[in-house]
């Protein structure tokens, strides 16, 4: 299985800050990683696809780059409504796995 | 709207068996593949299943393999996943997921695009 690995944990952050989550594939996955918010509560939420395609109307301040087996994403400057948890997934192969999440605080 | 509802949660014994249905409406439901996936409470996501638009494709978790099935009924717009043999590491909030990306026209099976609300099962003596 191909396992993700998501840093930080946790990041404490500030309304208009930049923000970077990064995750890391045990194996190369190409560009095949998703990334979704998810509030408490609530489903979880589709932001990238394909490593940086934008889903469907979610905010241009949301951004995703890949580098080898490494993945980022990007708030260039958060919101209020962007305080959540974050997850990675490789959509390369079954099982799909996710990383453990990277919850986003405010300072 | 494209709307997604799970149901069939509850309370159960560890051993027993539960349903769990997906209702879904807004979009051509026999056209899209699904997902299962859960969270346990506090916990990340877990995917737990998938299937295809006509059931040709079956995937599951190791977790879960054997003992929970998936299937759907197209006739009625609706995704289940059958649980037997539950364990108390069962316990969590189950959602269902379509899959709705591609990529130059062709399907792309691993990414959800919209997800239930969720329904809870709790796996307790």
């Amino acid at each position: 299985d191909i396992q993700m690995t998501q840093s930080p944990s946790s990041v404490s952050a500030s309304v208009g800050d930049r923000v970077t989550i990064s995750c890391r594939a045990s194996q190369g996955i190409s560009n095949w990683l998703a990334w979704y918010q998810q509030k408490p509560g609530k489903a979880p939420k589709l932001l990238i696809y394909a490593a940086s395609s934008l889903q469907s109307g979610v905010p241009s301040r949301f951004s995703g780059t890949a580098s080898g087996t490494d993945f980022t994403l990007t708030i260039s400057s958060l919101q209020p409504e962007d305080f959540a948890t974050y997850y990675c997934q490789q959509a390369n192969s079954f099982p799909i796995t996710f990383g453990q999440g990277t919850r986003l605080e405010i300072k | 709207q494209v709307q997604l509802v799970e149901s069939g949660g509850g309370v159960v014994q560890p051993g027993r068996s539960l349903r769990l249905s997906c209702a879904a409406s807004g979009f051509t439901f026999s056209r899209s593949a699904m997902h299962w996936v859960r969270q346990a409470p506090g916990k990340g996501l877990e995917w737990m299943s998938f299937i295809s638009y006509d059931e040709s494709s079956k995937y599951y978790a190791d977790s879960v393999k054997g003992r929970f099935t998936i299937s759907r009924d197209n006739s009625k717009n609706t995704l289940y996943l059958q649980m037997n043999s539950l364990r108390t590491e069962d316990t969590a909030v189950y959602y269902c997921a379509r899959v709705g990306i591609t990529i130059f026209g062709v399907v792309i099976n691993f990414y959800m695009d919209v997800w239930g609300k969720g329904t809870t099962v709790t796996v307790s003596s």
